[in-house]
């Protein structure tokens, strides 16, 4: 059963640091491996998208790393703003055809002005 | 591109009351999700229709949850009896892709509080 952890549970940090968000997961075997930020009381907004065969992805300040063999991603969020203040969540989604997306707990974000 | 659209946004129910959600996937995305966040949660699946039919529902209470994708398109999650614990949010998501090849999207969610 694919497991899901991101590290740490809570950050805070002053304006305009670089930072890292963790997740790592059990089962190498994945399709895919997606970031997500949810404000308060919203829904989970998709922030970037890493296929198996991929090493990483960028959008803007963002950039998504995957590392399949040693079951890890991370997070880069560079010049960080107090609107990046957030939960990130990153969702395993397994290889097969049966296999479900498995959630992390997420990382809330507190970047201070 | 519309989202994925979801109501009522909140909803406030006394227990044993009976609730229904709605959600409106991406057009043409074959995939749809309902999950439940309680508060402090990661989401947890509660049912995922490829088109109109059940992928898997193993997760969900189905004593008091029931779900169905009329047509492949939308959905509508309904609770009853509600009890205290189904206080969550309820989220919906789809995907164009089989299982879990595509990216995912999300709806804004609808709150639910049980009293």
């Amino acid at each position: 059963k694919q497991e899901v952890t991101q590290i740490p549970a809570a950050l805070s940090v002053p304006e305009g640091e670089n930072l890292v968000l963790n997740c790592s997961f059990t089962d190498s075997a994945i399709y895919n491996l997606q970031w997500f930020r949810q404000d308060p009381g919203k829904g989970l907004t998709s922030l970037l998208l890493i296929q198996s065969s991929q090493r990483e992805q960028t959008s803007g300040r963002l950039n998504a790393s995957l590392d399949k063999s040693s079951g890890r991603s991370t997070l880069y969020i560079a010049a960080s703003q107090p609107g990046d203040s957030a939960t990130y969540l990153c969702v395993v989604g397994g290889e097969t055809s049966g296999s479900r997306l498995t959630f992390g707990e997420g990382t809330q974000l507190t970047v201070n002005p | 591109e519309a989202g994925v659209a979801q109501s009522p946004r909140y909803k406030i129910i006394e227990k044993r009351q009976s609730v229904a959600f709605w959600c409106n996937p991406i057009s043409g995305h074959a995939t749809l999700y309902w999950y439940q966040q309680i508060l402090g949660q990661g989401p947890k699946l509660l049912i995922q229709f490829q088109n109109n039919g059940v992928v898997d529902d193993s997760q969900l209470p189905k004593d008091r949850f029931s779900a169905e994708r009329l047509k492949g398109v939308d959905s509508t999650l309904k609770i009853q009896p509600a009890k205290l614990e189904d206080s969550a949010v309820y989220l919906c998501a789809s995907s164009w892709a089989w299982g879990t090849a595509g990216e995912l999207f999300f709806g804004e969610g609808s709150r639910l509080t049980v009293l």
